[in-house]
């Protein structure tokens, strides 16, 4: 089955401690986002990559780290997380080849920061 | 500011009744994409227009694009219980090869068995 497989699902830190939120596509797609989901405010980009080793900041990157060493996976990492960054954060797929090819979501990771 | 408006936010109608929501922007969209969101999940791809004043259809729910692809609107016709969810527009913009997507809020809809 093609799916975004995020983990963990739910996630209580405290205010401080690195973490990392991690995602995997079994696609071969070329790109993969990281969005957080904030009430009123909707889904905006953290961070996304076209592609192995290519990465670039989204609309709200501060305190947000990520990597894409293989083609499948693209961590998520908080090195110092902070109660603003207590959200529903989603990674997402696509292929760069077709003009409007929609994103596969994963299932999401509610993080809470205390 | 937001560059894609959603209307209505919240939406409860009764089962078997039409609707209607509206995405707008005063932007020009390369593609515009609806998305249903159900609670603890991700948002799942509806459809994808591409072409100005496009119209998609897929089953009960028609899409079209506005003209000059600034708009969209989405139309339920009959509308089901199983049709209650969280709808999303995004808009994409093509940038040196990178299309970029800006999420509308969402209308809510809750449809009332």
């Amino acid at each position: 089955e093609a799916q975004v497989t995020q983990n963990p699902r739910y996630l209580i830190t405290v205010t401080g401690k690195k973490l990392t939120v991690t995602c995997s596509q079994n696609m071969n797609h070329e790109y993969m986002s990281w969005y957080r989901q904030d009430p009123g405010l909707g889904l905006r980009q953290i961070y996304y990559s076209m592609n192995v080793e290519v990465t670039d900041k989204g609309d709200v990157p501060e305190g947000y780290k990520v990597s894409r060493k293989e083609k499948r996976n693209f961590p998520l990492i908080l090195e110092s997380p902070s109660p603003n960054q207590t959200s529903l954060y989603f990674c997402a797929s696509r292929t760069t080849w077709v003009l409007g090819y929609g994103y596969t979501f994963g299932s999401g990771t509610r993080l809470t920061v205390v | 500011t937001q560059l894609l408006e959603q209307s209505p936010q919240f939406l409860s109608i009764q089962e078997g009744e039409n609707l209607t929501v509206y995405c707008n922007s005063s932007s020009v969209f390369s593609s515009l994409q609806w998305y249903r969101q159900e609670p603890g999940e991700g948002p799942v791809l509806l459809v994808t227009v591409v072409t100005g004043g496009e119209v998609k259809k897929l089953k009960r729910l028609t899409f079209q694009f506005g003209d000059a692809r600034k708009d969209s609107s989405l139309h339920i016709t009959a509308a089901q219980p199983g049709d209650t969810g969280l709808y999303l527009c995004a808009g994409g913009r093509s940038n040196f090869g990178n299309e970029k997507l800006t999420f509308g809020t969402g209308t809510r809809l809750t449809i009332i068995p």
